[in-house]
């Protein structure tokens, strides 16, 4: 059973330019969530998914980044333009459908982005 | 909005030592709570949950018990080993959606 995987583990990219991080769930999840944490600091809300809709967006910075989740294929997070700021680590975690409230997320093991 | 707010860190602590970590939320109506744990490096782990008043959960010597009329969900070990030393995150997900909120995290050192 493989968990959730995350898509490079590190990335490296100069200021200006796009990243794109891949998110696969655990097989058969529907709920895709996305957290920034910053060095020494707490996880940070992003964005939450279901299937081919963004249903919470609110910890989104409005400009330069978007999520998606399509029907067949990984979840990918998109950071455009990219700046120091955008350095962190950045997490997905998946749920699957229907199982109520008390059901967790299973994290992957995030990717490093680095911002030069 | 739903929140959590845990005790700030780094926590030391010997080996065998007794362990509390604070943890209290905000949130209308009854959320499941989470306690996760992240070693150097790696992603989140579950540790424990509960999902109702007066619910303890409990994994690996680690404990915590809902209470709603403190609105706490305070992680408890013990006797600590070294490698337990790790950052330890409460979380709850509200009744209204699926959105899982965390708090800030608390560093734990254990020294031999």
């Amino acid at each position: 059973n493989a968990g959730v995987m995350q898509n490079p583990r590190h990335l490296v990219r100069r200021r200006g330019q796009e990243a794109r991080l891949r998110c696969s769930p655990v097989k058969g999840h529907s709920h895709v969530y996305w957290y920034r944490q910053l060095p020494e600091e707490g996880l940070k809300f992003m964005v939450y998914l279901q299937k081919e809709n963004i249903i919470d967006e609110s910890g989104m910075p409005k400009e330069r980044f978007s999520a998606e989740f399509p029907k067949e294929g990984p979840s990918i997070l998109r950071i455009q333009q990219v700046v120091r700021g955008d350095s962190a680590a950045y997490f997905c975690a998946s749920s699957p459908p229907g199982q109520g409230q008390g059901t967790e997320a299973f994290f992957g093991q995030g990717t490093r982005l680095t911002v030069v | 909005g739903d929140s959590v707010t845990q005790m700030e860190g780094p926590v030391t602590l010997s080996e065998e030592a007794f362990l509390t970590i604070n943890c209290t939320y905000t949130a209308t109506g009854y959320p499941s709570l989470f306690w996760y744990v992240q070693y150097p490096g790696e992603g989140l782990q579950l540790l424990l949950k509960a999902t109702k008043a007066d619910d303890k959960g409990s994994n690996k010597g680690f404990e915590a018990t809902y209470r709603k009329e403190t609105t706490s969900f305070h992680l408890e070990k013990g006797s600590v080993q070294v490698s337990d030393s790790a950052v330890y995150f409460c979380a709850l997900k509200g009744n209204r959606d699926d959105k899982i909120i965390f708090g800030k995290g608390t560093r734990l050192h254990i020294l031999p």
